[in-house]
């Protein structure tokens, strides 16, 4: 079993659509917890900080389940440059090594 | 641009040669991440340095890599007698010390054994 888990999808919603997509961890003792995005042969780029209390930036909500062990993303009112693969990431120890998912690809429609 | 810079961004090399890729952190960053990344995977953890000292380095590596920082900036990737197997992004990263910061990562240097 992967350390980090994601449905790789591909989630395709038209413009305007909310999707949500969902991370599981096995490490209880992660510490930190990351979504970065990817578009297409390029780098992943830090779209945000999970806190435990839940955050948002925009359009986008993070939660975190420390109980479950379950990181999730929301995207309201999607746009087309959302289209990207999104990247659960954790970090199980102080400053360590970050621990990436396979990724969930969205591709939003018009 | 003060960002993470990697080069050479592009590499063909026959199989069984050696290849060697540099990466340069941001300046104030004395973590340096390695990760390797294959189509349809994530970014799989190599290795990571604080300043010049190597901290922990996968399982997963064969022999045939190995990574310095000597002097606790830039930092190189060497992967000898090349397989096809190898062919993947090899991304560095770099970050602050501390448990929350966040890593930013180079455009990646792509590597086709052939």
């Amino acid at each position: 079993r992967k350390e980090v888990e994601q449905d790789p999808g591909p989630f395709n919603v038209p413009e305007g659509a909310t999707v949500a997509f969902n991370c599981t961890y096995s490490n209880s003792a992660s510490q930190s917890f990351f979504w970065y995005r990817q578009d297409c042969r390029k780098e992943p780029k830090l779209l945000m900080s999970v806190y435990s209390s839940g955050n948002e930036d925009g359009r986008f909500t993070a939660q975190l389940n420390r109980a479950s062990q379950y990181i999730s993303l929301l995207i309201r009112d999607s746009k087309l440059s959302d289209s990207a693969t999104y990247l659960c990431v954790v970090r199980n120890t102080n400053a360590g090594k970050s621990t990436f998912g396979d990724g969930t690809t969205l591709t939003v429609k018009p | 641009d003060t960002g993470v810079s990697q080069n050479p961004r592009h590499k063909i090399t026959k199989r069984g040669q050696n290849v060697t890729f540099r990466c340069d952190p941001i300046s104030e960053h004395n973590r340096l991440y390695w990760y390797r990344q294959t189509l349809g995977q994530g970014p799989e953890f190599l290795t990571y340095f604080q300043n010049e000292a190597q901290l922990e380095k996968s399982r997963l590596l064969s022999d045939r890599f190995s990574a310095e920082r000597p002097k606790g900036s830039f930092s190189t990737l060497e992967i000898q007698r090349t397989e096809q197997g190898d062919s993947a992004m090899y991304l560095c990263a770099s970050s602050l010390h501390s448990s929350g910061n966040t890593i930013y990562f180079g455009e990646g240097s792509w590597l086709t054994v052939v």
